[in-house]
């Protein structure tokens, strides 16, 4: 069964250093996401990416965060002056379309951590 | 803004029993449920998509119900096994394709 895949599984970053996470989502889904879960919290929405735009963004995504598909397969996440709250795991998403009968489909996450 | 809740947190059953997970939602204006797996250290594993026309959606051992205007579900898992012990995650799905998170109930089924 086609799955997200997420590179790399654990992230060890300087505070202030960038980081970029790196994702495939399944290849004919159209619709991509970033979710974190910060440790014993839930998981919360970051931001959705649709047609090489950002569609939604929550309070989180602020100007230190940014989304990219480079090429026809990868999807990014960019954090660029990491902070020690940006510690957590990092999930990746994807859905064929944005119906009501669309699953979303994640990838085993990216464990991020800020020193 | 949606706030999702999960009864219970934790639960502990053993190997047979048949079990009910609860989720309540605060804003009934959803596209969707989604109710999830998940194992420790891992991602989420999509169970079950229950669309806000239905009001019950199948999969194997697993039922979901959907009552939207009250804001509830349930996920139903008929004769535990070992193997389903997890955290179980029940996400509404909001404009924006926006999935809110409950906290999750914990659940360990014992052999």
């Amino acid at each position: 069964e086609p799955e997200v895949t997420q590179t790399p599984s654990h992230q060890v970053t300087q505070m202030g250093q960038e980081v970029i996470l790196r994702c495939v989502p399944i290849s004919n889904h159209l619709y991509f996401y970033w979710y974190r879960q910060i440790l014993g919290q839930k998981v919360e929405f970051l931001v959705s990416f649709y047609n090489n735009e950002i569609s939604e963004k929550s309070e989180i995504f602020d100007d230190q965060f940014s989304v990219e598909r480079p090429d026809g397969s990868n999807f990014t996440l960019k954090i660029r002056s990491t902070k020690l709250e940006d510690s957590a795991m990092y999930f990746c998403a994807s859905s064929a379309g944005d119906l009501s009968n669309q699953p979303q489909h994640f990838g085993d996450g990216t464990r991020l951590s800020i020193l | 803004k949606q706030e999702v809740t999960q009864i219970p947190a934790a639960l502990s059953v053993p190997e047979g029993e048949n079990l009910v997970l609860n989720c309540s939602f605060t804003d009934s204006a959803i596209y969707n449920l989604q109710w999830f797996r998940q194992d420790p250290g891992k991602g989420l594993t999509s169970l079950l998509l229950i669309q806000s026309s239905q009001r019950e959606q199948t999969s194997g051992r697993l039922n979901a119900s959907l009552d939207k205007s009250s804001g509830r579900s349930t996920l139903y898992i008929a004769a535990s096994q070992p193997g389903d012990s997890a955290t179980y995650l029940c996400a509404p799905l909001r404009y924006g394709n926006k999935l809110v998170f409950g906290a999750g109930t914990i659940l360990r089924v014992k052999s």
